[in-house]
Formats: C-alpha cells, sequence, structure tokens
C-alpha cells in the first residue's frame, strides 16, 4: 500500500502570509496527488488535480507542485476563509488520503 | 446541478450490517467511477471503497475489504455500500464522492455528498 506522509499536522499563520504543506509518497506516484480542503462540519472540496492544476473556480492563491514521491501545496496569501484542514490524496494505486494539515489564523 | 444525497446511516450493534445509499442526479452516472470516504469523529479522510462506472471494477481499502461491498444499479443512479461484520472503528461520517474524470480507474473526486453517519455501539 502507498502511504502518504502530510506535514506539519497542523500550522498557525497571520492573514496575508505564505503557508506551505508538504506531502510525501512511500513510492513513485508520479503526478496522481490531489489536494482538498475541508472545513468543519463539510465535506471535502477538491483544489488541485493531478498535483499541480487548479480545480474551476478555485482561487488562484491555491496552487500545487511536485512529482514522484514529493508534493508542496501552497497558498501565496493565506485569507480568513482558508481556515480549513487540507489533505492530499494519491491515486497511482487505489486511494490514499494523508493525515491532513490544519491551519490556523494567529 | 450536480447532486450526491447519501442515506441509510444509523445505530448499529457489533457485528451487524447496514447498507448505505448514494442517489446522484445531474450527470451521466454510469460514465464516472465512484467512492466511499469515511471520517472517524475527530479524525482525518479514509479511503474505502470505489467502483469503475460500469461497475466491473472494485477497489477495497484493507481494512474494509472483505467486510464491504460496493455496488451501483446505474439505471437508477445509485451507489451503495454494503457494510457487514461491523465494528467499533468502522463509526463514521460515511461520504459518497464522483470523480472529477470519466476515466477507468478512480482518482480525484470533485462532487460530495452531504455524508451519512454511521454509530456501531452496543
Amino acid at each position: 500500500d502507498i502511504q502518504m506522509t502530510q506535514s506539519p499536522s497542523s500550522l498557525s499563520a497571520s492573514v496575508g502570509d505564505r503557508v506551505t504543506i508538504t506531502c510525501q509518497a512511500s513510492q513513485d506516484i508520479s503526478n496522481y496527488l490531489n489536494w482538498y480542503q475541508q472545513k468543519p462540519g463539510k465535506a471535502p472540496k477538491l483544489l488541485i488535480y493531478d498535483a499541480s492544476n487548479l480545480e474551476t473556480g478555485v482561487p488562484s492563491r491555491f496552487s500545487g507542485s511536485g512529482s514522484g514521491t514529493d508534493f508542496t501545496f501552497t497558498i501565496s496569501s493565506l485569507q480568513p476563509e482558508d481556515i480549513a484542514t487540507y489533505y492530499c490524496q494519491q491515486y497511482d494505486n487505489r486511494l490514499t488520503f494523508g493525515g491532513g494539515t490544519k491551519v490556523e489564523i494567529k | 446541478e450536480v447532486q450526491l444525497l447519501e442515506s441509510g446511516g444509523g445505530l448499529v450493534q457489533p457485528g451487524g450490517s447496514l447498507r448505505l445509499s448514494c442517489a446522484a442526479s445531474g450527470f451521466t452516472f454510469s460514465s464516472y467511477a465512484m467512492s466511499w470516504v469515511r471520517q472517524a469523529p475527530g479524525k482525518g479522510l479514509e479511503w474505502v471503497s470505489a467502483i469503475s462506472g460500469s461497475g466491473g471494477s472494485t477497489y477495497y481499502a484493507d481494512s474494509v475489504k472483505g467486510r464491504f461491498t460496493i455496488s451501483r444499479d446505474n439505471s437508477k443512479n445509485t451507489l451503495y455500500l454494503q457494510m457487514n461484520s461491523l465494528r467499533a472503528e468502522d463509526t463514521a461520517v460515511y461520504y459518497c464522492a464522483k470523480d472529477r474524470v470519466a476515466a477507468a480507474n478512480p482518482g480525484g473526486m470533485d462532487v460530495w455528498g452531504q455524508g451519512t453517519t454511521v454509530t456501531v455501539s452496543s
């Protein structure tokens, strides 16, 4: 099974800060990697697909990069509405989610 | 509008069974793989199972293999999850989700239901 290690598990940043989350796969998954945002009590929302493609309607301050085993998710300028938990997910072999990163405002 | 509506959750005793349903609308259901994803209270997301658009291919997480069965009825635009031999650790909100692209294998999920809660307890 492919394991997805996401870090950090939580972070606190100020409005306007650049926020970076990393996700490491236990084996090469090419670019078969997605990123989701989940707000409390809500279903997850797809933000980035195939490692670096922005889903329609998602603000451009969100971005993703990487391939192989190492991936990065970035919020270029943190906004109050970005408070949520973010998850990576691989689909190279079945599907696996990372453990999540809870983003809070400092 | 693309919509997914889960139902069938509830309280069940350990060792019991439950069948979840997910009614889909607003898209060509048979063209898309579908998944079930769960979230235990206060925990992260866990993929449970997926099924191809035709229903000919199914996929399971190791934690549910042999106990859960995913199926779909494309004539009714409905996805199912039959859950047997339920354990306390199966307690979670269960979401159904639609694949983003009409491809053979499951990938990214762009539409999610609101979730249905399953509680396994005596």
